[in-house]
């Protein structure tokens, strides 16, 4: 069974630009949650997607939004880049459990 | 909300030896508690988890044991093998019936074997 696959791997923006970012759960897997991760914060929750709907959404701006289609692909987008948005942005797949979660490889994003 | 604690950031052990990793948690409505372990430039990966109506789990050379009562749960590797240097994030989540897409995550603990 393939694993969670995540595109673009690599990533450069420039402030104020716009990115959006796709995650392809295991496949069965109807549960995708996005993660933020970097030196300083650490793995920080953004938002997790269940059958094309919002079930839960962590502590970010409102520049970071997210959508699943009903082949429970993701995407995320962040509106107006800002410096501190690099990061390794990992999304996550899981079953019907929702509690294994399985890790993509990520999409590393550098805002300059 | 949820706030989980990690600790040691740091851990350097000779091989052969135990490894202990500590956790706190301060909801005591999560239930489900996994542990990820990355490696460098790597995406995190699950290596074993535990739930709340269990105390101990045990895979091979690694274990968790959990303590509702006192909001702690810790990592075990014995036997450690340099294959084992990496960082090791533990993470806590509420359930609702056994789903819950929001894993609050500790700081991570970068864990060295020396040969």
């Amino acid at each position: 069974k393939a694993g969670v696959t995540q595109t673009p791997r690599y990533l450069i923006k420039t402030r104020g630009q716009q990115v959006t970012l796709s995650c392809s759960p295991i496949s069965g897997h109807r549960s995708v949650s996005w993660y933020q991760q970097t030196p300083g914060q650490g793995l920080q929750f953004l938002f997790e997607y269940f059958s094309e709907t919002q079930r839960n959404k962590g502590n970010f701006p409102g520049r970071f939004s997210g959508r699943q289609f009903s082949n429970s692909r993701s995407e995320m987008n962040v509106s107006t880049l800002e410096l501190g948005d690099s990061a390794l942005y990992l999304c996550a797949s899981s079953g019907l459990t929702r509690d294994e979660q399985y890790f993509g490889p990520g999409t590393r994003l550098t805002v300059t | 909300g949820e706030n989980v604690e990690q600790h040691p950031s740091t851990l350097s052990v000779q091989e052969g030896d135990s490894a202990v990793i500590k956790c706190t948690y301060s909801d005591s409505a999560s239930n489900y508690f996994p542990w990820y372990k990355q490696e460098l430039g790597k995406r995190p990966q699950l290596i074993i988890d535990i739930r709340s109506n269990v105390g101990e789990k045990k895979d091979q050379r690694i274990a968790v044991t959990l303590n509702k009562t006192a909001k702690h749960f810790s990592l075990h590797i014995t036997e450690t093998q340099p294959e084992d240097s990496a960082v090791y994030f533990c993470a806590a989540s509420i359930g609702y019936g056994g789903s819950q897409g929001n894993l609050i995550f500790g700081k991570g603990t970068k864990l060295s074997v020396k040969p």
